[in-house]
């Protein structure tokens, strides 16, 4: 089974709006971190935010937030005022403390920001 | 400068011949980690290394072989590479276990002939 689900493989958001990239998790540990990267048309892997599992209020980074719903295991990310810059694959990953460092990835959403 | 180092960016090889990917960091991090990036699937993790000498097994370790003799060193050897090894790959570093970030190098597109 997935650990980590992307069910949008591609968004398209007009630029100055608001955007909800969606993230599901699946994990039996208790102590777990969860992640948001976003990878341009470069290549390199860029952090935005981190949400720990015990952590009671949402990440925010700048315009990056994270919406952390735990009983629904979801970990969305939320980008406000989006710029053309923000045109990028974003990967939501989990690191679960039970496995050591074991990180997993999800798929992506390959986000398009339009002038 | 805190970083992640790769070598080599790109390289062409042919099934067979062995090969290997060095990985450094300058941020004196425990925990290292080696990545394959396929479309569709995300990263995969091959192995990671928890500190020197001490080093498991990821999600899709086969035809990969890694050691940590040092700290700030971590390498991927494909001792046979086949075809289906063609991919971009990625080393990561974190300082250790619950560690709110990972820094990641700049990526090696390995293309296997």
């Amino acid at each position: 089974a997935q650990k980590i689900t992307q069910t949008q493989p591609g968004m398209f958001v007009q630029e100055k709006e608001a955007v909800t990239l969606d993230c599901t998790y699946d994990t039996s540990d208790q102590s777990y971190g969860l992640f948001w990267y976003k990878q341009p048309s470069s290549g390199e892997m860029i952090f935005l935010i981190y949400q720990g599992s015990y952590d009671e209020q949402n990440a925010t980074e700048g315009r990056y937030s994270l919406n952390f719903q735990k009983a629904r295991k979801s970990a969305n990310l939320v980008i406000s005022a989006s710029q053309l810059g923000d045109s990028a694959m974003y990967f939501c990953a989990m690191r679960e403390v039970i496995y050591g460092q074991n990180f997993v990835f999800g798929p992506g959403t390959r986000l398009s920001v339009l002038p | 400068e805190a970083q992640v180092t790769q070598n080599p960016r790109y390289l062409i090889t042919v099934t067979g011949k062995k090969l290997t990917v060095t990985c450094s960091q300058n941020m004196n991090h425990e925990y290292m980690s080696w990545y394959r990036q396929d479309p569709g699937l995300g990263l995969r993790q091959i192995y990671y290394s928890m500190n020197v000498e001490v080093t498991d097994k990821g999600d899709v370790p086969e035809g990969y072989k890694v050691s940590r003799k040092e700290k700030r060193n971590f390498p991927l050897i494909l001792e046979s590479p086949s075809p289906n090894q063609t991919s971009l790959y990625f080393c990561a570093s974190t300082p250790g276990l619950g560690a709110d970030t990972q820094y990641f190098g700049p990526g090696t597109r390995l293309t296997v002939l």
